[in-house]
């Protein structure tokens, strides 16, 4: 499986933008890239997800690199409520032996700070 | 919609005893999909269903087994419980498998005894 490499933790102040990084070298042509944050005692939430091209909603922008080869959450002005852990996940859509396999890294660890 | 359902939310095990967690969902997913999260740890795979009739191991499935009998629902059974398996686990599912987003459940937290 394409594998995430992500910082381990970053920190930002309330109210700033946030740029959470995410390398992914081995990335297929099929693989989409999804990212979910996981407030604490809770389970995973979708933020949002692309193929190619830069997305945005109403939680966040991804940036993806034009090899792909990386990709970039953007939280526009961070709040408390955005301390969480961020994961950057590829799943496959290519219909290989993987098909919809969806395997989660470490993550990033986000504090937001007052 | 309910979303994913998940049950219980809490359970306590002695070893050696078997338990099925249950998950459905009511929004006709083509996928779903199990993950175990141990303590500062990330969700690692169990079992995924491309469909119903269709299922296949993910990183950590010794242990448990799972059938699709149908789109709602993906039960997930332990056979032979074991501390090790303590863990809280996470059902999710999505409409497509690749590109769909992840809808997930509020999580079943196990402990073996």
């Amino acid at each position: 499986d394409a594998k995430t490499t992500q910082p381990n933790s970053m920190e930002s102040n309330e109210e700033e933008p946030v740029h959470l990084p995410c390398n992914h070298s081995t990335i297929s042509g099929t693989d989409y890239i999804h990212w979910y944050r996981q407030l604490p005692s809770q389970g995973p939430e979708y933020v949002i997800h692309g193929l190619t091209s830069n997305v945005n909603n109403r939680m966040a922008s991804l940036a993806i690199a034009e090899d792909r080869k990386s990709s970039t959450l953007i939280l526009h002005r961070a709040t408390l409520r955005d301390a969480a852990v961020y994961y950057c996940i590829l799943r496959d859509g290519g219909g290989g032996t993987s098909y919809g396999k969806l395997t989660f890294g470490q993550g990033t660890i986000l504090t937001v700070h007052p | 919609n309910a979303g994913v359902t998940q049950t219980p939310k809490f359970q306590v095990l002695k070893t050696g005893q078997s338990m099925t967690l249950q998950c459905a969902q009511d929004m006709n997913h083509e996928y779903m999909s199990w993950y175990r999260q141990d303590p500062g740890m990330g969700l690692r795979l169990i079992h995924y269903s491309v469909g119903a009739g269709i299922t296949d191991q993910g990183e950590v499935p010794n242990g448990y087994n799972v059938s699709r009998s149908t789109t709602e629902d993906f039960p997930l059974r332990l056979l032979l419980a074991a501390p090790s398996q303590t863990s809280v686990y996470f059902c999710a599912s999505s409409y497509r498998p690749m590109d769909s987003p992840l809808h997930f459940g509020n999580g079943t937290r196990l402990t073996v005894t």
